[in-house]
């Protein structure tokens, strides 16, 4: 099993669609949460950190299920910028040492 | 501007012959660290720093060698470089060796490595 894993898609929305990505961890003991996003070719760009408690960023919606080990991330109002790819990213070392897992990403197309 | 700087981006080489990947941060940063990306297996770390002269391995660190002798530099050397090292390659830096939500990682724009 991937310690972290996602459906690669290609998710295919029409514009103004709403759209939800899932990941899911292995390591119980991870200790934070974050979803990058990457465009063809291009570095990750840090999208948003996951909290706990769910957090909002505009259009976008991250929340953290720690007994089920999974995290989602909600796109509403999707643009055609909002195409690209969407890394779950989880650290499972501690506060004192990152060690980052990178799923293998979402690709998301957003078509007018 | 806060950026990590990668050089060269594209860079066609042959089996044996080493090479060396620059990177280049502006932001004071403890944390660097080298990854590589290949279809289907997302981004895996090769080595990472947590301060200068501070160096450990990461997930796949066979066949590369680093060097932190300044904070703002860590380049990537391949001593012999082989087909399967060929990738897209991205450093990256953040302000601490720490794992909290708020330590952010800062990419390099990638390196398109391909070894004949």
């Amino acid at each position: 099993r991937k310690e972290v894993e996602q459906d690669p898609g290609p998710f295919n929305v029409p514009e103004g669609a709403t759209v939800a990505f899932n990941c899911t961890y292995s390591n119980s003991a991870s200790q934070s949460f974050f979803w990058y996003r990457q465009d063809c070719r291009k570095e990750p760009k840090l999208l948003m950190s996951v909290y706990s408690s769910g957090n909002e960023d505009g259009r976008f919606t991250a929340q953290l299920n720690r007994a089920s080990q999974y995290i989602s991330l909600l796109i509403r109002d999707s643009k055609l910028s909002d195409s690209a790819t969407y890394l779950c990213v989880v650290n499972q070392g501690n506060t004192g040492f990152q060690k980052l897992v990178f799923g293998t990403g979402t690709r998301l197309l957003v078509s007018p | 501007e806060a950026q990590v700087t990668q050089n060269p981006r594209y860079l066609i080489t042959v089996t044996g012959k080493k090479l060396t990947v620059t990177c280049s941060q502006n932001m004071n940063h403890e944390y660097m660290s080298w990854y590589r990306q290949d279809p289907g297996l997302g981004l895996r770390q090769i080595y990472y720093s947590m301060n200068v002269e501070v160096t450990d391995k990461g997930d796949v660190p066979e066949g590369y060698k680093v060097s932190r002798k300044e904070k703002r530099n860590f380049p990537l050397i391949l001593e012999s470089p082989s087909p399967n090292q060929t990738s897209l390659y991205f450093c990256a830096s953040s302000l601490s060796p720490g794992g909290n939500a708020k330590n952010i990682q800062y990419f390099g724009a990638g390196t398109r490595l391909s070894v004949l």
